[in-house]
């Protein structure tokens, strides 16, 4: 598509339960990479794919977080057992390529907003 | 520790003035440093990319500058406009796949 496509664009959910966020980046962008913006604050890392690589993880919160990038395309954040304290904007984003000094501009999607309940 | 803080955390002006938002970083290696504009519930959209040998950068009516030696960068908006309510984000990339970003300043103009 011409842009980076996530849904749900809001979930409400009751705490407990298990969401699924999916993002769609950019045709052709190695990269993709999951932030998370909670009201009024900065975006926070969570986890970084690029190409067949190992993906970076370390700004996940906690093991009931996790993401998956199948076919070098689409990727699902998942969150089991959901907390209240989840409740926040999940940006997912995608770039053309990886270097170093490459200058390549991150693309965001309009982000899954989600409520815990 | 690879930091980036913004000021001011917000600013109201009033339509057609002009505002200057402050980006400070401490981050290293220093690749880029992008400012990117996010309308309230949406995502973020570069305005613009600097490399650390460029000083000034203009996007219409955007202008960044960068010093590199004082780890400084600024956005400048010239006759702002109503749609010009957002917050701006700067943010820095350090030469790895990780980028730092600073918490924003929001900005709301007035009519």
């Amino acid at each position: 598509g011409a842009g980076v496509s996530q849904s749900p664009s809001n979930k409400v959910t009751e705490k407990g339960k298990d969401v699924e966020l999916r993002c769609d980046p950019i045709s052709g962008h190695t990269a993709l990479y999951w932030y998370r913006q909670s009201l009024g604050q900065g975006l926070e890392f969570l986890i970084y794919f690029q190409g067949n690589s190992a993906p970076d993880k370390s700004g996940l919160p906690s093991d009931r977080f996790s993401a998956e990038r199948t076919g070098g395309s689409v990727s699902t954040l998942t969150i089991q057992r959901t907390q209240q304290e989840d409740s926040a904007v999940y940006l997912c984003a995608s770039s053309g390529a990886d270097r170093a000094f490459s200058g390549n501009t991150i693309y965001f999607g309009e982000g899954s907003w989600l409520t815990v309940v | 520790k690879n930091q980036v803080e913004q000021s001011p955390q917000s600013l109201i002006i009033l339509e057609g003035k002009n505002c200057t938002l402050q980006c400070n970083y401490t981050v290293s290696p220093f690749s880029n440093l992008r400012w990117y504009k996010q309308d309230t519930g949406r995502g973020p959209v570069s305005l613009t990319i600097m490399t650390f040998s460029e000083n000034t950068k203009s996007n219409g009516r955007y202008t960044a500058t960068l010093d590199a030696d004082t780890k400084q960068s600024s956005l400048h908006i010239t006759a702002s406009q109503l749609s010009d309510s957002a917050s701006y984000i700067c943010v820095c990339h350090s030469g790895t796949y990780k980028y730092i970003f600073g918490t924003g300043t929001r900005l709301k103009v007035l009519a």
